[in-house]
């Protein structure tokens, strides 16, 4: 069945490198991908979104690359820091609507 | 976390009970969700709301209802609480033209025995 999903379960970096989190989807219809943050014992937290014209959107440290020849979506933390350390969970906006399909997860820990 | 609370916060009940959980938002938002999270499933939408009164089933809406008779409040209630539905379940809100960006509560941890 259609689905997002994440390649790794966790991902461990060193602080100040860049972290590279990737997900692969299914679904080619999808109109926006969207990347949460959890933070442990906390509900989930916005970082960015991308519409799936596009291959490429930055903000704040972030970056979210869309490949959608092999339907692959990643994001890049900057200088990745002790307070990143979360779980990333990759989703998708199927219709344009208001229903958001989540992945698995990854967890990324960052090490001092 | 964005005018949200959940309550309670933490609850055990015995199979067969009927349990509600509440969410309540002060932040005005049109659209709120309840999802249920669990080890390897990531978030599953359970049942979500586009106003008073009108609500939708998610994908796992199953031995769940919602009710939501302000704008402020939205319900879910397990009827007859099942081991299955042992989980964490979080509320979410968003407004116009911010779909893809919900704000979420701090969760409810809920366990059935």
């Amino acid at each position: 069945g259609e689905s997002v999903g994440l390649h790794l379960p966790t991902l461990s970096v060193q602080e100040g490198d860049n972290s590279i989190i990737n997900c692969a989807y299914s679904n080619s219809a999808s109109d926006y991908f969207i990347w949460y943050k959890q933070e442990s014992g906390k509900g989930p937290q916005f970082i960015i979104d991308i519409r799936s014209n596009m291959d490429k959107r930055q903000g704040q440290r972030v970056t979210v690359l869309l490949n959608k020849t092999v339907k692959h979506l990643s994001l890049q933390i900057a200088a990745t820091q002790p307070g990143d350390s979360a779980v990333y969970f990759c989703a998708e906006n199927k219709g344009g609507g208001n229903k958001l399909t989540f992945g698995t997860g990854t967890q990324l820990k960052v090490e001092l | 976390d964005a005018g949200i609370t959940q309550s309670p916060r933490h609850k055990v009940t015995e199979t067969g009970t009927p349990v509600t959980l509440r969410c309540h938002q002060t932040e005005n938002h049109r659209y709120m969700y309840w999802y249920r999270q669990d080890p390897g499933h990531g978030l599953r939408l359970i049942h979500y709301s586009y106003g008073v009164k009108d609500t939708d089933k998610g994908e796992v809406s199953d031995g769940y209802s919602v009710s939501r008779s302000k704008t402020e409040d939205f319900l879910l209630t397990l009827e007859s609480a099942t081991s299955s539905q042992t989980s964490v379940y979080f509320c979410a809100i968003s407004d116009y033209g911010q779909l893809n960006e919900q704000y979420f509560g701090p969760g409810t941890r809920l366990t059935v025995t």
